[in-house]
């Protein structure tokens, strides 16, 4: 199964600082690439999403960074709020393949 | 935007009896709906893929006699865990892609536990 690797597992972050995190990935096959969150309990919801198209994608405080070259992309969460703790999924897509997840960041954000 | 439901949001069964779940994308025509097993702060397993009228594909190591996927409609997905065990309670989420859509929009979950 193609491989998406999520890092850091866990992040915790003062508010207002700048949460980060980051995905690889191998099959050069892929060209979506979506970011979800997640709260306990429920399921999780897109947030934004970026194609190989262009190297960078911002909606409000999230900003999703992509580097073609070396296979990697990140969501970037500026501003970090109390209201953003939450476990943050990246994934990987095209076509017909399913899509792959990475194992997901737990993100805190202390008031 | 997508609005997938799922039904119930939570199910409390004795350990042998079968729990059917629903899925229902709300808004659009889901050809391929996914099934995923959550344990708490893991992350999400595949458990099979079902393209409508067509039977499901199970990933490996999940049992497609416990773990029956219909996708009988373009609207609807049901996983029906057969003769269930304390084992089986976890937190199962649906999602559903669009003929032609990259984005799969997930359902809330349903809580599962087997007593």
């Amino acid at each position: 199964q193609q491989q998406v690797k999520q890092s850091p597992q866990s992040l915790i972050v003062q508010k207002g600082g700048i949460s980060i995190i980051n995905c690889a990935y191998e099959n050069t096959a892929f060209d979506y690439f979506p970011w979800y969150q997640q709260f306990p309990g429920k399921g999780p919801a897109l947030l934004i999403a970026i194609r190989p198209d262009v190297s960078e994608k911002k909606e409000g405080r999230f900003t999703i960074s992509f580097n073609k070259s070396a296979k990697q992309f990140s969501l970037h969460i500026m501003d970090s709020q109390p209201g953003d703790s939450a476990t943050y999924f990246c994934a990987a897509s095209t076509g017909s393949y399913i899509p792959t997840f990475g194992r997901g960041t737990s993100l805190i954000v202390h008031p | 935007g997508a609005v997938v439901s799922q039904h119930p949001s939570w199910v409390i069964c004795k350990s042998g009896t079968s729990v059917k779940i629903e899925c229902r994308s709300l808004d659009f025509q889901a050809t391929t709906m996914f099934w995923y097993r959550q344990f708490p702060k893991q992350s999400l397993m595949l458990m099979a893929t079902s393209n409508e009228g067509s039977k499901a594909t199970y990933e490996q190591g999940v049992e497609k006699d416990k773990f029956l996927i219909n996708h009988a409609s373009l609207t609807l997905s049901t996983l029906t865990v057969t003769s269930a065990h304390p084992e089986d309670s976890s937190f199962y989420i649906c999602s559903a892609k669009g003929r032609g859509q990259d984005t799969q929009y997930f359902g809330p979950g349903t809580r599962l536990t087997v007593l």
